[in-house]
């Protein structure tokens, strides 16, 4: 069965440089979550978006933004990284009304 | 808001032995309920979940759980351990909401050690 693809899996990134993370949900999904697991730490919830609108918004700094596509993939674009933005962005998807999300295998970021 | 609490962030097994994860939940009405596997270098899996339905939920890899609202628990459990168990284990809440949308608030994680 398909699952969340998230790409790139690994991205290194020099402070104050930009990233791009993107997230593919499964066919037919239209919600999308991303979330920040610091090393050691629990997954915590960044965003999510509903049929191309924002959701909900947890914990993401103003120096992220996100946004959902008509094909319903999600771009994570994180501006002026600093070394605390080192983690593992998970991206998850669901239906509406859908009682759980399926993660993808996640991007790891490191910021030098 | 909703949140669970994991009792132990490490916990050390016997190959064989019963494994034990404890996970208490907070919540104003019982809600959407449930644990993840994270192995080493990747992504979340989901073990199980309890969504209103029956109280024992059976998951993957032997897994169960009970969820029991006088308690406000809902325990992972495994008969006997092997040692591809070893992994983090998270417990996670999300609000029995109507709308199509649900964060998911997870617990700090219980790292789980396998002993030959």
């Amino acid at each position: 069965a398909a699952g969340v693809i998230q790409s790139p899996r690994h991205l290194i990134k020099e402070k104050r440089e930009t990233a791009t993370l993107k997230c593919y949900p499964i066919p037919r999904h239209d919600t999308v979550y991303w979330y920040q697991q610091g090393p050691g730490q629990d997954p915590q919830f960044l965003i999510s978006f509903y049929e191309k609108m924002q959701s909900d918004k947890g914990s993401i700094p103003d120096r992220f933004s996100a946004q959902q596509f008509s094909d319903y993939h999600s771009e994570l674009n994180m501006s002026s990284l600093e070394l605390g933005d080192s983690a593992l962005y998970f991206c998850a998807s669901s239906t509406q009304g859908a009682r759980e999300q399926y993660f993808g295998p996640g991007t790891r970021l490191t910021v030098t | 808001a909703q949140s669970v609490t994991q009792l132990g962030s490490h916990v050390s097994v016997s190959e064989g032995a019963l494994v034990l994860l404890r996970c208490n939940y907070s919540s104003s009405v019982p809600p959407y309920l449930f644990w993840y596997v994270q192995y080493p270098n990747q992504g979340l899996q989901l073990l199980l979940k309890y969504t209103s339905a029956a109280t024992l939920v059976k998951g993957i890899n032997g897994f169960e759980a009970e969820f029991k609202k006088s308690e406000t628990s809902f325990h992972l459990t495994k008969p006997s351990a092997h040692m591809s168990d070893a992994a983090e284990y998270f417990c996670a809440v999300s609000p029995k909401a109507t709308g199509g949308y649900q964060k998911v608030t997870f617990g700090i994680g219980t790292k789980l050690q396998v002993i030959p």
